[in-house]
């Protein structure tokens, strides 16, 4: 079955500071997507990146990275000189490849409350 | 932004009424799912939607029904709301194709079930 995990409920930080948020997933698929939504306190859900399985390229936009480990089933994000707008609750989520037309159905695990002090 | 609205954004409602929410979207997308987000759970799939007329269930169906009469608005009636079902409830679309799908979201509906 698929399952993703987040096992940071929340973490705190200081503005400046770097900050990695961890993310396991569990899949029997080898070809599967994932990945980061961000929502901040306003409640909307803004994507941030999808990454497909067989792509393990580490990827980095502006101050945030993202790591994706096939051999540890992670793909943790991190975000450089954290500021306080980056405060948010952020989810990892996984699909599966589908075929015949089913549907990608997203798996989200249960986030990552991110506080950063000024 | 996916063209995504969402209504009512705030309901209060009492245990035993059915409720109606509605997703309306403006970009033609084929695929429709509404999710639910409640604390310690993330978000979870409730009911999806490939086509007009052409719903399936989630993870969390029991207690919902959808309906699509046309591609830009999928509606997600509570039969007859219970004080569980209190929620905020997000719908969404997938833009993209062949494996490059990436689902957007509405602004979200914030329901109290008394």
């Amino acid at each position: 079955a698929q399952k993703v995990t987040q096992a940071q409920t929340e973490i705190s930080v200081v503005e400046k500071e770097d900050v990695t948020l961890d993310c396991v997933y569990e899949t029997r698929d080898t070809t599967y997507y994932l990945f980061w939504y961000k929502q901040p306190p306003s409640g909307e859900l803004v994507f941030l990146i999808r990454r497909n399985s067989f792509d393990e390229q580490n990827e980095i936009s502006g101050r945030y990275s993202w790591n994706f480990q096939k051999s540890t089933s992670s793909f943790n994000f991190t975000i450089t000189a954290s500021q306080v707008v980056d405060s948010a609750v952020y989810f990892c989520a996984l699909s599966e490849a589908y075929y015949g037309g089913a549907t990608n159905k997203l798996i989200f695990g249960t986030g990552t409350l991110l506080a950063v002090q000024p | 932004d996916a063209g995504i609205t969402q209504s009512p954004r705030h309901k209060v409602t009492e245990t035993g009424t059915p409720v109606t929410l509605r997703c309306h979207q403006t970009e033609n997308h084929r695929y429709m799912y509404w999710y639910r987000q409640d604390p310690g759970h993330g978000l979870r799939l409730i009911h999806y939607s490939y086509g007009v007329k052409d719903t399936d269930k989630g993870e969390v169906s029991d207690g919902y029904s959808v309906s699509r009469s046309k591609t830009e608005d999928f509606l997600l009636t509570l039969e007859s709301a219970t004080s569980s079902q209190t929620s905020v409830y997000f719908c969404a679309i997938s833009q993209g194709q062949g494996g490059e799908e990436t689902q957007y979201f509405g602004p979200g509906t914030r329901l109290l079930v008394l």
